[in-house]
């Protein structure tokens, strides 16, 4: 079974609906992070959060909220969608960083298409 | 400020030859990691390899090796006797020490692998 995973895979929908894209792990990790990439622009982060109590805001959160639920889970949501937040979305975890290198875990990916 | 720079938008070569992308990054800090991570079309984000700043040891890990030179602030990855299923984006990334929620991805290099 995969170790992040994410639901939906793909999902279209129309300007101004409410979304939610969610991301569950396994892996045990307290960080968890949301990643939008558009082509030619690659991966830019929305959102993170270091344990369940702290949520954190990446460089392109306009129009994003995040709520982390438990451990395991982080959820996106788009509160009014619209065409330009048309991409495909990563949810991330990570281990703990310190005195070993660190590595993210990505999800598969959910594609979002906002009409 | 950090930054991530993947020259080289696009790439074709035919099956069997070595192609190497290259990668150059910039950062103030001493404590730095930097990764690898191959996207095929199926959209997942596939995990190759992280270096820490103070490992500058090239590593080979079967038709795939990377080459970290500090000097040239470049981890260049070379594909050896390249195969079809390499055909991918190959996302270069970098971060600092304890400020993972801070990794900065370049923009990719798609690579098409011809028969």
């Amino acid at each position: 079974d995969a170790d992040v995973t994410q639901t939906p895979r793909n999902r279209i929908t129309k300007t101004g609906k409410r979304i939610m894209l969610e991301c569950s792990q396994t892996k045990g990790h307290d960080r968890m992070y949301w990643y939008r990439q558009d082509p030619g622009l690659g991966l830019r982060l929305i959102y993170y959060s270091f344990d369940v109590k702290d949520i954190n805001k990446g460089e392109i959160s306009d129009g994003y909220s995040v709520s982390r639920q438990a451990q395991a889970k982080f959820s996106l949501s788009l509160e009014s969608a619209i065409p330009n937040q048309t991409a495909l979305y990563f949810c991330a975890t990570s281990d703990t960083p310190g005195l070993a290198t660190p590595q993210k875990f990505f999800g598969p990916g959910t594609r979002l298409t906002v009409l | 400020a950090q930054k991530v720079t993947q020259a080289q938008t696009e790439i074709s070569v035919v099956e069997k030859e070595d192609v190497t992308l290259d990668c150059v990054y910039e950062t103030r800090d001493t404590t730095y990691y930097l990764f690898w991570y191959k996207q095929p079309p199926s959209g997942e984000l596939v995990f190759l390899i992280r270096r820490n700043s103070f490992d500058e040891q090239n590593e080979i890990s079967g038709r795939y090796s990377w080459n970290f030179q500090k000097s040239t602030s470049s981890f260049n990855f070379t594909i050896t006797a390249s195969q079809v299923v390499d055909s991918a984006v190959y996302f270069c990334a970098l971060s600092e020490k304890n400020r993972d929620d801070k990794i900065i991805f370049g923009k990719g290099t798609r690579l098409h692998i011809l028969p």
